[in-house]
């Protein structure tokens, strides 16, 4: 079965600099969103993209957060100069129209 | 008010009895509406989806919806200790695609 990918699954950082989850959406699906969950909280919705553009975004994506669809395959999401509350699960998803979410495995970021 | 809210929990069961996990949501114009079950340190894993009013049976699983009443469920039956983990609740935004979730309920089945 097809499935999201997310690399890397665990990131270190050090607070101030540049960190970038890259995510590979199933390939016939063309809507894409990144998601966070801090440690013992609920799953928070950050961003969503659709033909090469974002759709819809949160208030937690200010402008130290940009999404990326570089080539056809990957989407990614930067975050400029991470700070320790972005330390966090970073969930990738795709879907197609009007279906259900896929989630990929995570990216477990610790900011220090 | 909460756009999905679910009990925390943690909600007990013996094996072999129903679970039973409930959700409520705010918006009443929202269309679509999910079940995710999420281990410890894992990724959200999708049980059912609901659409319409009434019962959906997969397996041991049985979504519910109300839409009136603004109102999921999901029922397990025959619980087994694999089934031990947080389950979301989750909900489509009335202006687009994505989803929102409630914090989730923690269950936990005893053998």
């Amino acid at each position: 079965e097809p499935e999201v990918t997310q690399t890397p699954s665990h990131q270190v950082t050090q607070m101030g600099q540049e960190v970038i989850l890259r995510c590979v959406p199933i390939s016939n699906h063309l809507y894409f969103y990144w998601y966070r969950q801090i440690l013992g909280q609920k799953v928070e919705f950050l961003v969503s993209f659709y033909n090469n553009e974002i759709s819809e975004k949160s208030e937690i994506f200010d402008d130290q957060f940009s999404v990326e669809r570089p080539d056809g395959s990957n989407f990614t999401l930067k975050i400029r100069s991470t700070k320790l509350e972005d330390s966090a699960m970073y969930f990738c998803a795709s879907s197609e129209r009007n279906s259900p979410l896929h989630f990929g495995n995570g990216t477990r970021l610790t900011v220090t | 008010q909460k756009e999905v809210e679910q009990n925390s929990g943690p909600l007990s069961v013996p094996e072999g009895a129903i679970a039973s996990l409930n959700c409520t949501y705010s918006d009443r114009g929202s269309q679509s509406f999910f079940w995710y079950r999420q281990y410890s340190g894992k990724s959200p894993e999708l049980i059912m989806s609901i659409y319409s009013n009434g019962d959906k049976e997969d397996g041991r699983f049985t979504a519910q919806l109300n839409k009136a009443s603004q109102y999921v469920s999901l029922l397990i039956r025959d619980s087994q200790p694999s089934d031990s983990a947080t389950y979301l609740c989750a909900v489509n935004s009335l202006r687009g695609d994505k989803l929102i979730f409630g914090t989730g309920t923690r269950l936990q089945v005893f053998p």
